[in-house]
């Protein structure tokens, strides 16, 4: 079984400020993880992915995750955040293991305060 | 231009009533996938497709049926909704295994059982 966690429901920044979403996972084999954004009445959006490779991974509008597999986490960041970076970020997993499923964690809030 | 449209955008209907919401790619995408997002439990896998006639349960399949009869479509049928199945509805297409690459969503379909 695979499943991911994002311990925190909503994360408030402010602008200028570094911003971290953070994500845990579990899966029984190596993990293939995606960020997705959902901004306000819209559909979800990707931004990154790791499958394989180097841990840091960069994606779309500046963010990026690293890959810890040690701690099974796979954390999104950004160095300056934006007041339009504030909308619902949503962590995914697949194990890989012939697993044609992707799980999403529950979503994170981010507020970007001005 | 490469999208996944969703009709209807919004639907409120009452117990019992059967209707389907349709999906529909232009990007020549194999796999589709229907997802429902509920607040505080994030998105959950409905079913999904890995291809024309091969279709498969998600996380969360009762109640609803899919039928993949050609490769740009794959519509959501409730043959008889529920209250319980009122939820904000995508369906998302990728290239290939949604294990390798990103997935595109459609617009949501705001779904209200009475």
């Amino acid at each position: 079984a695979q499943s991911v966690a994002q311990p925190e429901d909503q994360v408030n920044v402010a602008e200028g400020n570094p911003l971290t979403v953070k994500c845990t996972y579990s899966v029984s084999g190596n993990p293939y993880l995606f960020w997705y954004v959902q901004y306000p009445n819209r559909g979800l959006q990707f931004l990154l992915k790791y499958i394989t490779g180097d841990n840091l991974v960069k994606g779309s509008y500046g963010f990026e995750a690293e890959f810890n597999k040690s701690q099974t986490s796979f954390h999104l960041k950004k160095p300056s955040a934006l007041v339009s970076d504030s909308a619902l970020y949503f962590c995914a997993v697949n194990s890989g293991a012939g697993s044609y499923q992707l799980t999403f964690g529950k979503g994170t809030k981010l507020s970007v305060i001005p | 231009e490469a999208q996944v449209t969703q009709n209807p955008r919004y639907l409120i209907t009452v117990t019992g009533k059967k209707l389907t919401v349709t999906c529909s790619q232009n990007m020549n995408h194999e796999y589709m996938s229907w997802y429902r997002q509920d607040p505080g439990l994030g998105l959950r896998q409905i079913y999904y497709s890995m291809n024309v006639e091969v279709t498969d349960k998600g996380d969360v399949p009762e109640g609803y049926k899919v039928s993949r009869k050609e490769k740009r479509n794959f519509p959501l049928i409730l043959e008889s909704p529920s209250p319980n199945q009122t939820s904000l509805y995508f369906c998302a297409s990728s290239l290939e295994l949604a294990v390798y690459n990103e997935q595109f969503f459609g617009p949501g379909t705001r779904l209200t059982v009475l």
